[in-house]
């Protein structure tokens, strides 16, 4: 069964570099068909999609982020990660990687939260 | 980027009513659209994909609805399980978009 874990730290300072690593565990990221990507949620407020990557390396970012995020992919380690720059108090949320199939999220790690605070 | 508006916002209902959300998009996306529940503290769970499709394991309780701009989730019966937000998803094309989600709670 498919298996998808957030990992990275959970405080964050204002103007510095977020970053996350999902793990994957029962399945690899270089079968092909499928995307990987990430999702976060402000608390108590809604999903925003964030980027989503191809094993190959074929991207696609949020325009509303794109400026600031980058996101990796690891093969070799069944991983791939996010880089969000110069993060601001609204960048704290719940951070969730996700396998997606043709645009469809239908996989979700339990999420992680990030708080940017000094 | 596709809009997604979902309605109502909020629904207070009392288990074994029937209920509907509804999803618009800001233009037409075909069939690729999905829905979502989620409980606090948890994860989403996917429920439906291209609309209608239910995902294993999901009861037949649920279903979806709809195709271009407007699109419906149904509970045929409401559970006692089945109080949480949902949300829609619409995958026709980059960037990938979320509905505002809709909380259903407890009459």
């Amino acid at each position: 069964q498919l298996q998808l874990q957030e990992s990275g730290p959970g405080l964050v300072k204002p103007s510095e570099t977020l970053s996350l690593t999902c793990t994957v565990s029962g399945g690899s990221i270089s079968r092909g068909s499928y995307y990987w990507g990430w999702v976060r949620q402000p608390p108590g407020k809604g999903l925003e999609w964030i980027a989503s990557i191809y094993y190959s390396g074929s991207t696609y970012y949020s325009p509303s982020l794109k400026s600031r995020v980058t996101i990796s992919v690891d093969t070799s380690k069944n991983q791939f990660s996010l880089n969000l720059r110069s993060v601001t108090a609204a960048d704290t949320a719940v951070y969730y990687c996700a396998r997606i199939w043709n645009g469809y999220i239908d996989n979700w790690g339990q999420g992680t939260l990030v708080t940017v605070s000094s | 980027d596709i809009q997604m508006t979902q309605s109502p916002s909020s629904l207070s209902a009392s288990v074994g009513d029937r209920v509907t959300i509804t999803c618009r998009a800001s233009q037409g996306i075909s069939n690729y659209l999905a829905w979502f529940q989620q409980k606090p503290g948890k994860a989403p769970k996917s429920l439906i994909s291209a609309a209608s499709s239910l995902q294993s394991g999901v009861p037949s309780r649920f279903s979806g609805s709809g195709s271009g701009t407007d699109f419906i989730l149904t509970i045929s019966s409401l559970q006692p399980e089945d109080f949480a937000t949902y949300y829609c998803q619409q995958y026709d094309s980059y960037p990938i978009t979320f509905g505002q989600g809709t909380r259903l709670e407890i009459k």
